[in-house]
């Protein structure tokens, strides 16, 4: 079946404005994570949502970040007043059921640069 | 201060070379994943490790709770092998974040 899928792809945007990435992760798994990958920083965890509830999002490095999901199913992270420091890729990740045995499948992740 | 160090940082071998990288926390953790990430291409999960050892096909993985400490193996490498390894940790009382290794890049050449 389909994988995780995420788009757009990449995104080029100027400092200060808004974006959303969006996130389709695979049909049935209840489990969905968000994780920044910056130049050199490797990877970082942002949230965890489990169906439309996000019982972790101890990883959102600011209140310009935010998240949510609906219908148990797609998943939007919102980048308000974007900053030079948010440029890096931003990949989704979903499991069956988020227990810490699951296999989490990524997606290949939206590239947003911020001039 | 909860942490994840791999080594080395870098890795070139030559085709059928045996390779291992490492991997060290510092406290205890429910769950270890071990991570693939090819050059511009998305991240395949390897293996989900709590205990023990596991083997699929050329890859080995094994972790020593009581060492903290985790190894990668890949017998017989090839070039398609050649990618970035990344450990990731779940620390107990962490919930649900992954704590991620800077990563290995690994470079087989024929």
């Amino acid at each position: 079946g389909a994988g995780v899928s995420q788009s757009p792809s990449n995104k080029v945007t100027e400092k200060g404005k808004d974006v959303e990435l969006r996130c389709d992760p695979i049909s049935g798994h209840t489990a969905l994570y968000w994780y920044r990958q910056s130049l050199g920083q490797g990877l970082e965890f942002l949230i965890y949502f489990q169906g439309n509830s996000a019982p972790d999002k101890s990883g959102l490095p600011s209140d310009r970040f935010s998240a949510e999901r609906t219908g148990g199913s797609v998943s939007t992270l919102t980048i308000q007043r974007t900053q030079q420091e948010d440029s890096a890729v931003y990949l989704c990740a979903s499991s069956l059921a988020g227990d810490i045995t699951d296999t989490q499948y990524f997606g290949p992740g939206t590239r947003l640069t911020v001039l | 201060k909860n942490e994840v160090e791999q080594s080395p940082q870098n890795l070139t071998a030559q085709e059928g070379e045996f390779i291992t990288i490492n991997c060290s926390y510092s406290v205890g953790i429910s769950a270890l994943h071990w991570l693939q990430q090819h050059p511009g291409g998305g991240i395949v999960s390897l293996f989900m490790l709590s205990s023990g050892k596991k083997k699929h096909g050329r890859l080995i993985a094994t972790i020593n709770i009581q060492e903290k400490h985790s190894s990668l193996h890949i017998t017989a490498s090839h070039p398609r092998d050649s990618a970035v390894y990344i450990c990731a940790v779940r620390f107990k009382g962490s919930n649900y974040k992954l704590t991620f290794g800077k990563g290995t890049l690994l470079t087989v050449n024929p």
